[in-house]
């Protein structure tokens, strides 16, 4: 089955700058690529996505790379603020059903 | 409803007793989907329903745990003879169609102390 491996667990940056969470993944037939974010007592929400037909997507400070033939696929966090601080899940559909999800990145922002 | 609902919130219960947890998807959704997220790790996938019926149980992690689904919406998971590596917070999600998992909606989720 599918496996996606997610790094750093922990990260800790200043107010301002840049975060950027890795992850890869096993199957190739994997199309779709989501990021949640989860703050503490909540259900993990939709961040931003992308899908196998495109290499980048940003969406104003938050952008997500992929890399099919390496088979990765980044967050990148820019203009850090305090509210970004939470727990940071990666995922992949491999063309089945259901998402299979990275361990989880605990971001902190340092004001 | 506007989002998804699980309840109860919380759950503490004796080693070897039977818990339901329950899941209220959005209006509408037809795809419906249990994960399990234990102390600092990821989510781990548990089942998967579609309707009422449940083409995918892979996740289920022994005869123990089961679920059900009834008229296409709420969703119960039940964990007989619970044992504390059962202690976890199990969360629920719905999309409007198993094939538009962009549409992923969790719930807050239950989190159970087995004592």
């Amino acid at each position: 089955g599918e496996n996606v491996e997610q790094h750093p667990s922990t990260l800790s940056v200043q107010e301002g700058d840049s975060a950027v969470i890795k992850c890869t993944y096993s199957d190739s037939a994997s199309n779709y690529f989501p990021w949640y974010k989860q703050e503490l007592g909540k259900g993990p929400q939709l961040i931003i996505d992308i899908r196998s037909n495109v290499g980048e997507k940003k969406d104003q400070r938050i952008a997500v790379t992929l890399n099919k033939t390496a088979k990765h696929f980044s967050l990148h966090i820019t203009e850090t603020q305090p509210e970004d601080s939470a727990v940071y899940f990666c995922a992949s559909r491999p063309g089945a059903n259901n998402l299979f999800f990275g361990t989880g990145t605990r971001l902190t922002v340092i004001p | 409803g506007a989002g998804v609902s699980q309840s109860p919130s919380n759950k503490v219960t004796e080693k070897g007793k039977d818990v339901e947890l329950r899941c209220d998807p959005i209006s509408g959704h037809t795809a419906l989907y249990w994960y399990r997220q234990s102390l600092g790790q990821g989510l781990e996938f548990l089942i998967y329903f579609q309707g009422n019926s449940a083409p995918d149980k892979s996740g289920l992690p022994s005869d123990r745990f089961s679920a059900e689904r009834t008229g296409g919406s709420v969703s119960t998971l039940t964990i007989q003879r619970t044992q504390q590596e059962d202690s976890a917070v199990y969360l629920c999600a719905s999309s409007a169609d198993s094939g538009q998992p962009w549409g992923y909606t969790f719930g807050s989720g239950t989190r159970l102390t087995v004592v």
